[in-house]
């Protein structure tokens, strides 16, 4: 069974760091890409960044662009986000999701199979 | 980047009531799209890929059309447990970009 557990959510003030955690299981995590999406008080979805599978290439929302950095630890089956430079308006939600890259008959689809169950980073004075 | 407009925001509707959310995109994403379903203080779960495939485990009351730039999310029997948020995604051009979402309730 996968199972994705994040962790490192907290109050940190603006202009300040955070790294988050997604503790994986249940699957080979160099395998399969996997993503950061967050989600603010009552509003929708927004994907933060993501990190290929089978290789290190990283992209970014252009609102984290240069702010934010996604990393893994294949060794220890762990997903990282570190966050700098912090603004109140990066307070979410963060969520890591599991892609699936699935091809058949000549197309090739991804999607977000599995996510955690996410945790809360608030940026205040 | 390329944006989904979902419509509508915001649904009433009843029990065993027919329901279809679109979702509109500023450029064809081809069939990169997916659905979720997301209850209050719930991760997103995954409904619908490839803008038609259901994924395993979701009841067949959902089903997802379209391509290009215009996608469907239809339920034909609306149940208790799909009162919810519903949002659309691409995946096929970075950055990956999710719908505003759509919130279903109760009538």
């Amino acid at each position: 069974e996968v199972q994705l557990l994040e962790s490192g959510g907290a109050l940190v003030q603006p202009g300040g760091s955070l790294r988050l955690s997604c503790a994986t299981s249940g699957f080979t995590l160099q395998n399969f890409a996997m993503n950061w999406v967050r989600q603010a008080p009552g509003k929708g979805l927004e994907w933060a960044s993501g990190i290929r599978g089978f290789g290190d290439t990283t992209y970014y929302a252009v609102s984290v662009e240069g702010r934010f950095f996604i990393s893994r630890d294949n060794s220890k089956n762990t997903l990282y986000l570190q966050m700098n430079n912090l603004r109140p308006e990066d307070t979410a939600v963060y969520y890591c999701a599991k892609a699936r890259y699935d091809c058949s008959g000549g197309s090739c689809y991804r999607y977000f199979e599995d996510w955690g169950q996410g945790t809360l980073v608030t940026v205040s004075s | 980047d390329i944006q989904l407009t979902q419509s509508p925001s915001f649904l009433s509707a009843s029990v065993g009531d027919r329901v279809t959310i679109t979702c509109r995109a500023s450029q064809g994403v081809s069939s990169s799209l997916a659905w979720y379903q997301q209850k209050p203080g719930k991760a997103p779960n995954l409904l619908i890929y490839a803008a038609s495939t259901l994924q395993s485990g979701v009841p067949s009351r959902f089903s997802g059309s379209g391509s290009g730039t215009e996608f469907t999310l239809t339920i034909t029997s609306l149940q208790p447990e799909d009162f919810a948020s519903y949002y659309c995604h691409q995946l096929h051009t970075y950055p990956w970009t999710f719908g505003q979402g759509t919130k279903v309730e109760i009538k």
